[in-house]
């Protein structure tokens, strides 16, 4: 089954730390993208990208970082820079940056501050 | 700065009504626009739109594009306690091949 998973569906963090959320896709896809959602809001863009070893920041990339040495694996640190980390966060990936991107969606991680 | 704007922001209705969510945009080089439904969890592929007029369609729910408008409108007839969940929009457009997302509409349907 081609899919995107992440790891862990709940996570609590303690104010301070450092914590790393896992994306792995096995759609064969060359991007991929983090997400940011709160109550209410839309999706918001931390950080994407188009191809192994290369990363862009999105919109909200302050207060986290990101690494992609495989294609299947985009793993999102959110550091304690990160004032309000507490939100719902989406992994996504499509075949590439090109026109009609659709996107495909894991199940997310719930991360709560406490 | 690409705008994405739906509304409303939240309904409630009761099983066998029917709906209409509206997705208007503000972008430069319109690409598509794409619908999403997120019932808990992951968001899920309804369309992409890309031509004014023409009407896509799956089971109860139908959508269409206004290009001139800038609109977007995503019908769900005789709706189901399954149509309950939130219902993004997003626009591809301009240089960028990331969409841009709406704050979404959250959908609760009543038995």
């Amino acid at each position: 089954d081609g899919g995107i998973t992440q790891s862990p569906k709940y996570l609590f963090r303690k104010e301070g730390q450092n914590v790393t959320l896992s994306c792995e896709q096995n759609l064969n896809h060359d991007a991929m993208y983090w997400y940011r959602q709160d109550p209410g809001q839309g999706l918001r863009l931390i950080y994407y990208s188009q191809i192994v070893n290369d990363f862009q920041k999105g919109d909200i990339a302050e207060g986290y970082s990101v690494s992609r040495e495989k294609k299947e694996s985009f793993p999102l640190t959110v550091t304690s820079a990160q004032k309000n980390p507490t939100a719902f966060y989406l992994c996504a990936s499509s075949i590439g940056l090109v026109i009609y991107n659709e996107q495909f969606f894991g199940p997310g991680t719930r991360l709560t501050v406490l | 700065e690409d705008k994405v704007v739906q509304s409303p922001l939240s309904l409630v209705v009761h099983e066998g009504d029917t709906v209409t969510l509206n997705c208007s945009y503000e972008v430069t080089n319109f690409r598509s626009l794409l619908w999403y439904k997120q019932e808990k969890k992951a968001p899920t592929f309804l369309f992409m739109l890309t031509s004014s007029g023409i009407e896509k369609k799956s089971g109860r729910l139908s959508s269409i594009l206004d290009k001139k408008e800038l609109f977007s409108i995503l019908n769900i007839t005789a709706t189901q306690t399954g149509d309950s969940a939130v219902y993004l929009c997003a626009v591809e457009a301009g240089g960028s091949y990331i969409p841009t997302f709406g704050r979404g509409t959250s959908l609760i349907v009543h038995p």
